[in-house]
């Protein structure tokens, strides 16, 4: 029962273009949700988040919004770099559970 | 203020063996999650746990798979009877509250 689903397990893009990864939820009573980053052989950190009483936060080149009645996240990373390159994981949260998306391989090329 | 220790970070062991992971989550937090990571798949939930309490735990194997976190000690996640199938990278995480988890550099178990 996946309850967060990340379609694209991967994407491609330019050095300096946006780069958008997307995430749906089926849980309508998950309202807090995150964004993860993770290179080989490292645990997950903590890369943005929102609340569901927001649809947008922003934390420098990264964007995630929420829209709530498609029940759909996605993150923005305008522009992307070389170092933007890892699997990013979309988490929800209804405060008693967490549950994680499949991933994304993100590769930007110089 | 230490992160999210994990170790061994590499474990080997021969089917039939059993394996213990252990976790000690940052100073302060008192939520445990465990998650098992399969070759080219994602992150999945296992267990949640409090200080000597499982809250949650929808994601073990009913079989062969424990975990404990103790009221002293790191959290263990127990694999009885290995099988190869169980070779995967285990990560723990630790939350101070049920939001933000900060999660530890993993455990890769290899079974042979």
């Amino acid at each position: 029962d996946q309850q967060v689903k990340q379609n694209s397990p991967s994407l491609s893009v330019q050095e300096g273009r946006i780069s958008i990864l997307n995430c749906d939820y089926t849980n309508s009573m998950f309202d807090y949700f995150l964004w993860y980053k993770k290179y080989p052989a490292e645990g997950p950190t903590f890369l943005i988040s929102i609340s569901s009483i927001k649809d947008k936060n922003e934390d420098g080149r990264f964007t995630v919004f929420l829209n709530k009645s498609a029940k759909h996240l996605s993150l923005h990373i305008v522009p992307s770099q070389p170092g933007d390159s890892a699997v990013y994981f979309c988490a929800a949260s209804d405060r008693v559970d967490m549950r994680f998306g499949a991933g994304t391989r993100l590769t930007v090329k110089p | 203020n230490a992160g999210v220790m994990q170790n061994p970070r590499h474990l080997v062991r021969r089917r039939g063996q059993e394996a213990r992971l252990r976790c000690s989550p940052m100073k302060g937090h008192s939520h445990v999650y465990w998650y098992r990571q399969l070759p080219e798949e994602g992150l999945k939930f296992m267990v949640y746990l409090q200080k000597e309490n499982i809250i949650d735990e929808s994601g073990m194997p009913k079989e062969r798979f424990s975990a404990e976190f103790p009221k002293e000690g790191p959290s263990i996640l127990r694999i009885q009877q290995v099988v190869r199938g169980d070779s995967a990278a285990y990560f723990c995480a630790s939350s101070p509250g049920r939001n933000e988890q900060f999660f530890g550099p993993g455990t890769r178990l290899t079974v042979l």
